[in-house]
């Protein structure tokens, strides 16, 4: 089965910084592209980073770029969001979600239950 | 960037209605394109993916077409497990973007 945990969702100041981790099993990690998605309180959903399997391409909203840093770890199976300069417009659900492999281009397949990211004084 | 334009915003409708919710992108995104469902509290699910394949589970009253700037996503006989948000996404493009949303919710 395919699990995606996150963790390091929290209270942050404007200005401040967070890190998310995703936790990833029950298939290939490292065979498949990754994604951070986050949804605003009562909003939409919006593609925030992309990493592929094996760093070939990493890609930004322009709205994180140069703040947020997307990363993963594939002998943990782990998959990371370094989250900068936070803004109150940052405060979100953010889910792990996962991408493509070179065998499926079956893109976003699995959610995980998302962690909520506050940016407030 | 490609803008997702959903429509209606909200669709009322009755258990056993059909349900037809459009998509239509600001410029033409072969059929990179996929529908998602989301309840309150809980995680977006992927409902269809490159316009038409039905993804891992989902039920046969749920069917994706169209190609281009326009989609649909019918559903054919609404189940009261159906009334939520659906939103489309394209994957044509890099920034990846989603439509707005449509909810369809009980009449």
């Amino acid at each position: 089965e395919v699990q995606l945990v996150e963790s390091g969702g929290g209270l942050v100041k404007p200005g401040g910084s967070l890190r998310l981790s995703c936790e990833a099993s029950g298939f290939a990690f490292n065979s498949y592209s990754m994604n951070w998605v986050r949804q605003a309180p009562g909003k939409g959903l919006e593609w925030v980073a992309s990493i592929s399997s094996s760093y070939t391409y990493i890609f930004y909203v322009d709205s994180v770029r140069g703040r947020f840093t997307i990363s993963r770890d594939n002998s943990n199976n782990s998959l990371f969001l370094q989250m900068n300069s936070l803004r109150v417009e940052d405060t979100a659900v953010y889910y792990c979600v996962r991408g493509i492999t070179a065998s499926s281009r079956v893109e976003f397949d699995y959610w995980g239950q998302g962690a909520l990211v506050t940016v407030s004084s | 960037d490609i803008v997702l334009t959903q429509s209606p915003a909200t669709l009322s409708l009755s258990p056993g209605e059909r349900a037809t919710l459009s998509c239509r992108a600001s410029q033409s995104i072969s059929t990179s394109l996929a529908w998602y469902q989301q309840k309150p509290g809980q995680a977006p699910r992927l409902l269809i993916y490159d316009t038409a394949n039905r993804a891992t589970g989902i039920p046969a009253r749920f069917s994706g077409s169209g190609s281009g700037t326009d989609f649909t996503l019918t559903i054919t006989s609404l189940e009261p497990e159906d009334f939520a948000v659906y939103y489309c996404q394209q994957r044509d493009n890099w920034p990846r973007t989603f439509g707005q949303g449509t909810k369809v919710e009980i009449k």
